[in-house]
Protein backbone atom coordinates (compact mmCIF):
# COMPACT_ATOMS: atom_id res chain seq x y z
CA UNK A 1 0.00 0.00 0.00
CA UNK A 2 1.74 2.99 -1.31
CA UNK A 3 1.68 6.06 1.12
CA UNK A 4 3.51 9.22 1.41
CA UNK A 5 5.27 9.59 4.25
CA UNK A 6 6.16 12.44 6.53
CA UNK A 7 8.74 13.32 8.97
CA UNK A 8 8.55 14.46 11.68
CA UNK A 9 5.01 14.03 12.47
CA UNK A 10 5.13 16.72 15.64
CA UNK A 11 7.50 19.35 16.32
CA UNK A 12 7.68 21.80 18.85
CA UNK A 13 10.70 24.65 18.93
CA UNK A 14 11.30 28.04 20.00
CA UNK A 15 10.68 30.69 18.08
CA UNK A 16 14.14 31.86 16.17
CA UNK A 17 15.14 27.92 15.67
CA UNK A 18 15.47 26.33 12.25
CA UNK A 19 12.93 23.26 11.44
CA UNK A 20 13.19 21.00 8.42
CA UNK A 21 10.59 18.69 7.55
CA UNK A 22 10.95 15.60 5.19
CA UNK A 23 8.36 14.30 2.92
CA UNK A 24 8.87 10.66 0.91
CA UNK A 25 6.20 10.80 -1.78
CA UNK A 26 4.94 7.68 -3.20
CA UNK A 27 7.52 6.17 -5.75
CA UNK A 28 6.92 6.73 -9.39
CA UNK A 29 5.16 10.02 -8.28
CA UNK A 30 6.82 13.12 -10.48
CA UNK A 31 4.87 16.04 -8.58
CA UNK A 32 5.34 17.29 -4.90
CA UNK A 33 2.90 19.64 -3.13
CA UNK A 34 3.54 21.60 -0.20
CA UNK A 35 0.38 23.03 1.83
CA UNK A 36 -0.38 24.37 5.10
CA UNK A 37 -3.56 23.92 7.18
CA UNK A 38 -4.44 26.81 9.95
CA UNK A 39 -8.30 27.11 11.24
CA UNK A 40 -7.89 30.77 10.15
CA UNK A 41 -6.43 30.36 6.75
CA UNK A 42 -7.63 26.90 5.64
CA UNK A 43 -5.49 24.88 2.91
CA UNK A 44 -2.69 27.04 1.36
CA UNK A 45 -0.40 25.96 -1.25
CA UNK A 46 3.25 26.98 -0.10
CA UNK A 47 5.30 25.12 -3.07
CA UNK A 48 5.37 22.54 -5.53
CA UNK A 49 7.79 20.46 -7.72
CA UNK A 50 7.49 18.77 -11.17
CA UNK A 51 10.37 16.03 -12.04
CA UNK A 52 12.32 17.32 -9.10
CA UNK A 53 11.73 21.40 -10.07
CA UNK A 54 10.04 24.12 -8.53
CA UNK A 55 7.66 25.48 -10.69
CA UNK A 56 5.96 27.31 -7.57
CA UNK A 57 6.49 29.05 -4.54
CA UNK A 58 4.42 31.72 -4.28
CA UNK A 59 2.89 30.72 -1.64
CA UNK A 60 5.96 30.91 0.56
CA UNK A 61 7.17 33.54 2.53
CA UNK A 62 10.42 34.07 0.71
CA UNK A 63 12.75 35.45 3.44
CA UNK A 64 12.08 32.14 5.88
CA UNK A 65 11.01 29.27 3.93
CA UNK A 66 12.36 27.32 0.93
CA UNK A 67 11.92 24.06 -0.32
CA UNK A 68 13.81 21.91 -2.36
CA UNK A 69 13.93 18.26 -3.69
CA UNK A 70 17.25 16.88 -3.54
CA UNK A 71 16.80 13.33 -5.12
CA UNK A 72 13.58 12.09 -6.14
CA UNK A 73 12.90 10.05 -2.92
CA UNK A 74 13.00 13.49 -1.08
CA UNK A 75 11.56 16.27 -0.51
CA UNK A 76 12.06 18.97 2.24
CA UNK A 77 10.28 22.27 3.53
CA UNK A 78 12.44 24.56 6.02
CA UNK A 79 11.68 26.98 7.75
CA UNK A 80 14.70 29.63 8.76
CA UNK A 81 13.95 31.95 11.67
CA UNK A 82 10.67 30.10 12.71
CA UNK A 83 8.24 32.05 14.18
CA UNK A 84 4.54 31.52 16.32
CA UNK A 85 2.65 32.59 13.49
CA UNK A 86 4.18 29.79 11.25
CA UNK A 87 2.49 27.39 13.79
CA UNK A 88 0.73 24.94 11.83
CA UNK A 89 -0.57 21.38 10.32
CA UNK A 90 1.92 20.92 7.08
CA UNK A 91 1.06 18.63 4.56
CA UNK A 92 2.91 17.07 1.56
CA UNK A 93 1.36 15.57 -1.38
CA UNK A 94 2.38 13.91 -4.39
CA UNK A 95 0.82 12.97 -7.86
CA UNK A 96 1.65 11.94 -11.63
CA UNK A 97 1.26 14.38 -14.38
CA UNK A 98 1.17 12.65 -17.82
CA UNK A 99 2.89 14.69 -20.60
CA UNK A 100 1.26 15.06 -23.28
CA UNK A 101 -2.78 13.83 -22.58
CA UNK A 102 -5.21 15.30 -20.84
CA UNK A 103 -3.60 15.72 -17.51
CA UNK A 104 -5.07 14.24 -14.22
CA UNK A 105 -3.74 15.04 -11.46
CA UNK A 106 -4.52 12.79 -8.20
CA UNK A 107 -2.83 14.16 -5.07
CA UNK A 108 -1.90 11.63 -2.31
CA UNK A 109 -1.97 13.43 0.93
CA UNK A 110 0.65 12.47 3.76
CA UNK A 111 -0.19 12.10 7.81
CA UNK A 112 0.80 15.93 8.35
CA UNK A 113 3.64 17.71 10.40
CA UNK A 114 2.33 19.30 12.91
CA UNK A 115 4.49 22.48 13.76
CA UNK A 116 4.27 24.58 17.29
CA UNK A 117 6.59 27.36 17.51
CA UNK A 118 6.43 28.80 20.90
CA UNK B 1 -7.84 31.80 -12.80
CA UNK B 2 -9.87 28.71 -11.27
CA UNK B 3 -11.54 29.04 -8.17
CA UNK B 4 -13.89 26.92 -6.18
CA UNK B 5 -16.14 28.08 -3.11
CA UNK B 6 -17.89 25.67 -0.41
CA UNK B 7 -20.69 28.23 0.67
CA UNK B 8 -21.47 25.90 3.80
CA UNK B 9 -18.50 26.03 6.89
CA UNK B 10 -20.60 23.56 8.77
CA UNK B 11 -23.58 20.83 8.07
CA UNK B 12 -25.44 18.86 10.22
CA UNK B 13 -27.34 15.79 9.24
CA UNK B 14 -29.25 13.05 10.86
CA UNK B 15 -28.04 9.68 10.92
CA UNK B 16 -29.71 7.73 8.19
CA UNK B 17 -30.88 10.98 6.37
CA UNK B 18 -29.51 12.15 2.40
CA UNK B 19 -26.60 14.62 2.72
CA UNK B 20 -25.46 17.26 0.39
CA UNK B 21 -22.43 19.22 0.36
CA UNK B 22 -22.21 22.29 -1.74
CA UNK B 23 -19.30 23.01 -4.07
CA UNK B 24 -19.54 25.66 -7.30
CA UNK B 25 -16.39 26.22 -9.11
CA UNK B 26 -14.94 29.53 -11.99
CA UNK B 27 -12.80 27.78 -14.58
CA UNK B 28 -12.68 28.46 -18.21
CA UNK B 29 -13.43 25.50 -19.96
CA UNK B 30 -14.10 21.99 -18.78
CA UNK B 31 -12.42 21.48 -15.60
CA UNK B 32 -11.30 18.67 -13.44
CA UNK B 33 -13.38 18.35 -10.12
CA UNK B 34 -12.25 16.77 -7.28
CA UNK B 35 -13.68 16.00 -3.68
CA UNK B 36 -11.45 15.44 -0.66
CA UNK B 37 -11.98 14.22 2.73
CA UNK B 38 -10.05 14.95 6.09
CA UNK B 39 -10.48 13.39 9.53
CA UNK B 40 -9.28 14.36 12.61
CA UNK B 41 -5.44 14.28 12.94
CA UNK B 42 -5.21 12.84 9.55
CA UNK B 43 -4.35 14.21 5.94
CA UNK B 44 -6.68 14.26 3.08
CA UNK B 45 -7.93 11.62 1.44
CA UNK B 46 -8.76 11.31 -2.21
CA UNK B 47 -13.32 10.47 -2.54
CA UNK B 48 -13.73 11.04 -6.07
CA UNK B 49 -13.15 13.51 -9.23
CA UNK B 50 -14.47 14.39 -12.57
CA UNK B 51 -12.77 14.71 -15.47
CA UNK B 52 -14.73 13.81 -18.73
CA UNK B 53 -17.90 11.77 -19.07
CA UNK B 54 -21.06 10.73 -16.73
CA UNK B 55 -21.98 13.80 -14.85
CA UNK B 56 -22.71 11.34 -12.12
CA UNK B 57 -19.54 9.72 -10.67
CA UNK B 58 -18.88 7.59 -7.63
CA UNK B 59 -16.40 7.47 -5.22
CA UNK B 60 -15.37 5.82 -2.08
CA UNK B 61 -17.32 4.82 1.16
CA UNK B 62 -21.08 5.42 -1.13
CA UNK B 63 -20.14 9.09 -1.81
CA UNK B 64 -21.69 10.13 -5.31
CA UNK B 65 -21.06 14.02 -6.64
CA UNK B 66 -22.89 15.28 -9.76
CA UNK B 67 -21.16 17.68 -11.92
CA UNK B 68 -23.50 20.20 -13.22
CA UNK B 69 -21.82 22.52 -16.06
CA UNK B 70 -24.91 25.01 -16.22
CA UNK B 71 -24.47 25.51 -12.81
CA UNK B 72 -21.31 25.58 -12.30
CA UNK B 73 -21.40 22.83 -9.56
CA UNK B 74 -20.10 19.47 -8.58
CA UNK B 75 -22.11 19.07 -5.26
CA UNK B 76 -21.71 15.87 -3.05
CA UNK B 77 -24.17 13.67 -2.06
CA UNK B 78 -24.59 10.22 -0.34
CA UNK B 79 -27.81 8.69 0.22
CA UNK B 80 -27.86 7.50 3.80
CA UNK B 81 -25.52 9.19 6.26
CA UNK B 82 -23.23 7.54 8.60
CA UNK B 83 -21.68 8.78 12.15
CA UNK B 84 -18.29 7.72 10.69
CA UNK B 85 -18.84 10.13 7.85
CA UNK B 86 -18.52 13.31 10.17
CA UNK B 87 -14.80 14.70 8.97
CA UNK B 88 -14.00 18.22 7.23
CA UNK B 89 -14.77 17.79 3.10
CA UNK B 90 -12.71 19.55 1.04
CA UNK B 91 -13.55 20.18 -2.76
CA UNK B 92 -11.19 21.57 -5.61
CA UNK B 93 -10.77 22.14 -8.98
CA UNK B 94 -8.01 22.29 -11.80
CA UNK B 95 -7.50 23.44 -15.13
CA UNK B 96 -7.31 21.30 -17.69
CA UNK B 97 -4.75 22.13 -20.16
CA UNK B 98 -1.02 21.36 -20.38
CA UNK B 99 0.04 25.25 -21.13
CA UNK B 100 -1.86 26.56 -18.23
CA UNK B 101 -1.89 26.97 -14.35
CA UNK B 102 -1.99 22.89 -13.44
CA UNK B 103 -2.65 23.55 -9.75
CA UNK B 104 -5.30 22.48 -8.16
CA UNK B 105 -7.21 24.91 -5.97
CA UNK B 106 -8.60 23.53 -2.56
CA UNK B 107 -12.10 25.24 -1.21
CA UNK B 108 -12.49 26.52 2.48
CA UNK B 109 -13.43 22.95 3.65
CA UNK B 110 -16.86 22.00 4.72
CA UNK B 111 -17.15 20.41 8.07
CA UNK B 112 -19.81 17.84 8.14
CA UNK B 113 -21.22 16.75 11.77
CA UNK B 114 -23.43 13.73 11.27
CA UNK B 115 -26.08 13.57 14.07
CA UNK B 116 -26.62 10.15 16.07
Amino acid sequence: DARVTQTPRHKVTEMGQEVTMRCQPILGHNTVFWYRQTMMQGLELLAYFRNRAPLDDSGMPKDRFSAEMPDATLATLKIQPSEPRDSAVYFCASGLLLAGVLKEDTQYFGPGTRLTVL
Amino acid sequence: AQSVAQPEDQVNVAEGNPLTVKCTYSVSGNPYLFWYVQYPNRGLQFLLKYITGDNLVKGSYGFEAEFNKSQTSFHLKKPSALVSDSALYFCAVRDPYWNRDDKIIFGKGTRLHILP
